[in-house]
């Protein structure tokens, strides 16, 4: 069965630079969401989009911004990094059934590194 | 407010040895969902199982099982005879069904050592 697809795998950056993530979600799901994992923490949610509509937000940074395109795959962007913003970024996806949503399936991550 | 409890940071054992991971929620909602998921060393997440608020019929997968108990908030995790494929962390999880993106509530994880 198809996964959640995210590019790149791994992204080496420098401070104040910026920084563009890819979420390719599952077929036919509908919803996609982004969670920061820091060294040894859990994930975090970050943002969520339902039909390309911004649908809830977390401990997301004003330095970050994400939106959801016509064919469901997302984009997170990232701008003036710094040091901190060294993590793993997971992507994940669920099909919105109604007023009940489903299980969120996650994608590979990608691990950004902030030098 | 939501909340996931792992109070166990890291747990080693012995293959085939069985070995339970607790996990303690809070939420205010009456309806909601719980999860584990488990991260192994190569990063990924990935869905064990979800249940419901309303099923609290306990669930067995091969050697994996969850006892859930809403009258003390428990979403326990059992391994049975353990493997060494199963040292990961585990997270456990909490989520509202019920709008139109409802984000993932982590616990911080157990780390899971199965030593040959």
């Amino acid at each position: 069965a198809a996964g959640v697809i995210q590019s790149p795998r791994h992204l080496i950056k420098e401070k104040r630079e910026t920084a563009t993530l890819k979420c390719y979600p599952i077929p036919r799901h509908d919803t996609v969401y982004w969670y920061q994992q820091g060294p040894g923490q859990d994930p975090q949610f970050l943002i969520s989009f339902y039909e390309k509509m911004q649908s809830d937000k977390g401990s997301i940074p004003d330095r970050f911004s994400a939106q959801q395109f016509s064919d469901y795959h997302s984009e997170l962007n990232m701008s003036s990094l710094e040091l901190g913003d060294s993590a793993l970024y997971f992507c994940a996806s669920s099909l919105n059934r109604g007023l009940e949503t489903d299980t969120q399936y996650f994608g590979p991550g990608t691990r950004l590194t902030v030098l | 407010a939501q909340k996931v409890t792992q109070v166990q940071t890291e747990i080693s054992v012995v293959e085939k040895e069985d070995v339970t991971l607790d996990c303690v929620y809070e939420t205010r909602d009456t309806t909601y969902y719980l999860f584990w998921y488990k991260q192994p060393p190569s990063g990924e997440l990935v869905f064990l199982i979800r249940r419901n608020s309303f099923d609290e019929q306990n669930e067995i997968s091969g050697r994996y099982s969850w006892n859930f108990q809403k009258s003390t908030s428990s979403f326990n995790f059992t391994i049975t005879a353990s493997q060494v494929v199963d040292s990961a962390v585990y997270f456990c999880a909490l989520s509202h069904p019920y709008s139109s993106a409802s984000k993932i509530i982590f616990g911080s994880g157990t780390r899971l050592s199965i030593r040959p």
